[in-house]
């Protein structure tokens, strides 16, 4: 089955800072890839889809890049809502729908 | 309001089975594929099943397969997990999400916990 591993896998940060979280692929998986946040007791949010392409409603500060094996979601200018776990997804070599491992970000 | 609200879950034995249900509701349910995703305590999350929005194609992770069964019925808006032959290994909160094009998973219920237990 296809690996995705994201770095780091926890991270700290301030309100305001510029953050971003890497996802890496064991083989290419062209721009089939989303990110997730989800907050504690809460359910997974799409944020990012197709590597790069914002869900309706998700604040303009988060941004998606990459294709083949790397992929990066970068968060600029942190809030404090944005505090929570990010999860990668590959949607290209199926069953399984891979998800990573998460990266927990915390507030400094 | 698009939603999914899911129910079903509880406590069960070891060996026991349960079957999970999840209500959609304000969207076209039979246009879509649906999923389900577990996440076990403390734990990431799990891609559990896939099932097209026609009922053709079904998929399950290698974890659960011959034990899990997805299935849905578009008349009543709904999706189901039945879950047999559940093991500790099984406890997690189980969430129905559907799938877009491509199966970016776009809309989430809350989730229901299942405990397997004895």
């Amino acid at each position: 089955d296809l690996q995705l591993t994201q770095s780091p896998s926890f991270l700290s940060a301030s309100v305001g800072d510029r953050v971003t979280i890497t996802c890496r692929a064991s083989q290419g998986i062209s721009s089939y890839l989303a990110w997730y946040q989800q907050k504690p007791g809460k359910a997974p949010k799409l944020l990012i889809y197709a590597a790069s392409t914002l869900q309706s409603g998700v604040p303009s500060r988060f941004s998606g890049s990459g294709s083949g094996t790397e992929f990066t979601l970068t968060i600029s200018g942190l809030q404090p809502e944005d505090f929570a776990i990010y999860y990668c997804q590959q949607l290209s070599s199926y069953p399984p729908y891979t998800f990573g491992q998460g990266t927990k970000l915390e507030i400094k | 309001e698009v939603q999914l609200v899911e129910s079903g879950g509880g406590l069960v034995q070891p060996g026991g089975s349960l079957r999970l249900s999840c209500a959609a509701s304000d969207f076209t349910f039979s246009a879509y594929s649906m999923n389900w995703v577990r996440q076990a305590p403390g734990k990431g999350l799990e891609w559990v099943s896939y099932i097209s929005s026609s009922s053709g194609t079904m998929y399950y992770a290698d974890s659960v397969k011959g034990r899990f069964t997805i299935s849905r019925d578009n008349a009543k808006n709904s999706l189901y997990l039945q879950v047999n032959s559940l093991r500790a290994e099984d406890t997690a909160v189980y969430y129905c999400a559907r799938g877009r094009p491509s199966n970016y998973m776009d809309v989430w219920g809350k989730g229901t916990p299942v405990t397997v237990s004895s």
